[in-house]
């Protein structure tokens, strides 16, 4: 079983759809969440990251993560077609390895 | 130049050849780090560096050799390198390596023939 699980996609959507991008874990050790949204031939580019349980908001993101369920979500409301692009969601540990265990990504597609 | 910075963009190298990618932040970070992203594979973080000191090398070939000459700067050597070693090379940095934040490059786009 991996660390991570993401569904790859494609997911399509139109324009200014809610968006629920998922990813569950198997490592109750995790406490750093984070989710990087990665245009093609550039670099992940961070979105948010929160620390334990709850929800956070930045403008048309939400990341929340429920711990007892080992799964974490980004919402994205109003969708636009720049926010095609693969998101990746990534974590780790508090303490011991500093190392970052990414998913595989979900590549979404904003239909205009 | 902003944000940290990949040199080459795209690099195609035989079996034989030696050559080394640059990475550049500007952000004046502590800590930097090289990952592999393979297609359909998650992120492969390969190694760790804190105030230029290696913390973290996660079981990576010796045909890869970094090298990290103050805290602004880190280098991969690559020499003899395998067809399956063809990939996105992104460098990345944070303030210290404990910290959540992470700024990537636009990556090394290698193909080893």
């Amino acid at each position: 079983q991996k660390e991570v699980e993401q569904d790859p996609g494609p997911l399509s959507v139109p324009e200014g759809a809610i968006v629920s991008l998922n990813c569950t874990y198997s490592n109750s050790a995790f406490q750093y969440f984070m989710w990087y949204r990665q245009y093609s031939r550039k670099g992940p580019e961070l979105l948010m990251y929160t620390y334990s349980s709850g929800n956070k908001e930045d403008g048309r993101f939400t990341a929340q993560v429920d711990k007892s369920s080992k799964y974490i979500s980004l919402f994205i409301r109003d969708s636009q077609p720049s926010d095609s692009a693969t998101y990746l969601c990534a974590m780790r540990r508090t303490s011991g390895t500093y190392k970052y265990i990414f998913g595989t990504g979900t590549r979404l597609k904003v239909l205009a | 130049e902003t944000g940290v910075t990949q040199t080459p963009r795209h690099l195609v190298m035989g079996m034989t050849n030696k050559k080394s990618l640059k990475c550049e932040q500007h952000l004046g970070h502590n800590a930097m780090y090289w990952y592999k992203q393979s297609a359909k594979k998650p992120l492969e973080l390969m190694f760790v560096y804190n105030f230029k000191e290696q913390t973290e090398n996660n079981s990576v070939p010796s045909r890869f050799s970094p090298e990290c000459p103050n805290s602004s700067h880190l280098f991969l050597h690559l020499h003899t390198l395998q067809p399956e070693d063809s990939a996105l090379y992104l460098c990345a940095s944070s303030p210290t390596r404990g910290t959540s934040e992470q700024y990537f490059g636009p990556g090394t786009r290698l193909t080893v023939t």
